[in-house]
């Protein structure tokens, strides 16, 4: 246990459903973090809140909708992926602000999502 | 464009010990961490290095040298346990952490 739970941990969905992710953290960090995790490929930063602020927005498609309401939740609202966009999701949380040196991340679980 | 190489597989027997090394390219640098994932499991920090040199944590130790933009991941008296994939990081020059694609560890009997 990392003190970051995600939920669900699985799911199926298809391109035309509208679903949310749900990450919180039991650690008190500030920072949280949405990634992208696909077979043998890098880990891909999808978002980043530092005191519920998006602090980044890596290029990601509009049809991924970030929500930070406080500093111990983290959603992702997704509405008409494409089959692509099947993968792994992680959340993670650091004590340190996103823009210090050390950077130690704790991280979920992840769900496991599969676009139909 | 950004990147960190690491071998996709690695294989060792367990009592051994293993490296696993990463190379790096990234606009700017503030630090190179590990983590390990293991199957179904959510990646799990393991070290850092800011500065060059040996950092060791009981059967784990990792290297940095700056110059050659190289690092690796000592793994001492392996267990099976210690199968995992093990992932490079580096934070680039805008704090963001940039992975590399992972490295599977087999470990033999």
């Amino acid at each position: 246990e990392t003190g970051v739970t995600q939920t669900p941990r699985h799911l199926v969905m298809g391109m035309t459903n509208k679903k949310s992710l749900k990450c919180e953290q039991h650690l008190g960090h500030n920072a949280m973090y949405w990634y992208k995790q696909s077979a043998k490929k890098p880990l891909e930063l999808m978002f980043v809140y530092n005191f519920k602020e998006q602090t980044e927005n890596n290029s990601v498609p509009s049809r991924f909708s970030p929500e930070c309401p406080n500093s111990s939740h983290l959603f992702l609202h997704l509405h008409t992926l494409q089959p692509e966009d099947s993968a792994l999701y992680l959340c993670a949380s650091s004590q340190e602000p996103p823009y210090s040196s050390y950077n130690e991340q704790f991280f979920g679980p992840g769900t496991r999502l599969t676009v139909l | 464009g950004q990147s960190l190489e690491q071998p996709s597989e690695v294989t060792a027997v367990e009592g051994a010990i293993v490296q696993i090394n990463c190379t790096y390219q990234t606009s700017g640098f503030y630090g190179l961490s590990w983590y390990q994932q293991h199957d179904g499991g959510a990646p799990t920090f393991l070290s850092y290095n800011g500065l060059d040199g040996l950092e060791e944590t009981g059967r784990f130790s990792s290297f940095l040298s700056r110059s050659d933009s190289y690092g690796y991941l000592l793994l001492q008296e392996l267990q099976m346990k210690d199968s995992a994939s093990y992932f490079c990081a580096v934070q680039d020059s805008n704090y963001q952490l940039i992975w590399g694609a992972g490295t599977k560890l087999i470990i033999k009997p």
